[in-house]
């Protein structure tokens, strides 16, 4: 059981490239997230998916964007990556929405050069 | 100079003495809140949570307490262990106000042998 596992661990970019930060739970959980944590800062959402087949708009989306594969995945993409965008990028899930705990993955650490 | 808000608050205790970490939240309407830990490279591990109808909960080596009054959220460690040292973070769920978790930014526990 490994909880939430993030694909890759480190990724170091180009200005201009695009990659996808992959993310898969094996807890049945219908809701998952993405965070970025910046150092100092408390962690933003910048999208989530409240169940299988629906997508929102966190707190930072620009730049981004999210792909609800199945219940199990949900994955990450950034089009043209930016500096700005140096991150690490948390994957999260619960149960059922905002009002339950969050479980987070391990994290990938993104530098965009 | 240093950025504003690169640097978290530092609590440093000596190992076997109690620990306490602060939270001040922002919302009187909060419904939930948890406490995170997060070691140097990880995610962040779900601890301990209370509900806004209680003011402690116990778990292992964990109290949290709450007081709505003052908008307070503590943690307190009992026998602080050098396993211990960690970023904490506290997170309150905005329910209502576009309903969202929003984290603190941490305090770094340093435990002292």
């Amino acid at each position: 059981n490994a909880g939430v596992t993030q694909t890759p661990k480190f990724q170091v970019l180009k200005t201009g490239q695009s990659m996808t930060l992959q993310c898969a739970q094996d807890m049945n959980h219908n809701s998952m997230y993405w965070y970025r944590q910046d150092p100092g800062m408390g962690l933003r959402l910048i999208y989530y998916s409240a169940s299988e087949g629906t997508t929102d708009k966190g707190e930072v989306p620009n730049g981004y964007n999210v792909s609800r594969l199945n219940k199990r995945e949900f994955s990450l993409r950034l089009e043209s990556a930016a500096p700005s965008q140096t991150s690490v990028y948390f994957c999260a899930n619960a149960r059922a929405g905002f009002g339950e705990t969050q479980y987070f993955g391990p994290g990938t650490r993104l530098l965009v050069l | 100079g240093e950025s504003v808000g690169l640097h978290l608050p530092t609590l440093s205790v000596q190992e076997g003495d109690n620990s306490i970490i602060n939270c001040a939240y922002s919302n009187s309407a909060s419904d939930y809140f948890i406490w995170y830990k997060q070691e140097s490279g990880k995610g962040p591990q779900f601890i301990i949570d209370i509900r806004s109808n209680m003011d402690k909960r116990q778990g292992q080596r964990v109290t949290v307490l709450l007081n709505k009054t003052v908008k307070h959220l503590s943690l307190q460690i009992a026998a602080t262990q050098p396993g211990d040292s960690a970023v904490y973070f506290c997170a309150e769920h905005w329910r209502g106000y576009g309903n969202k978790l929003v984290f603190g930014a941490g305090t770094i526990l340093r435990v002292k042998s």
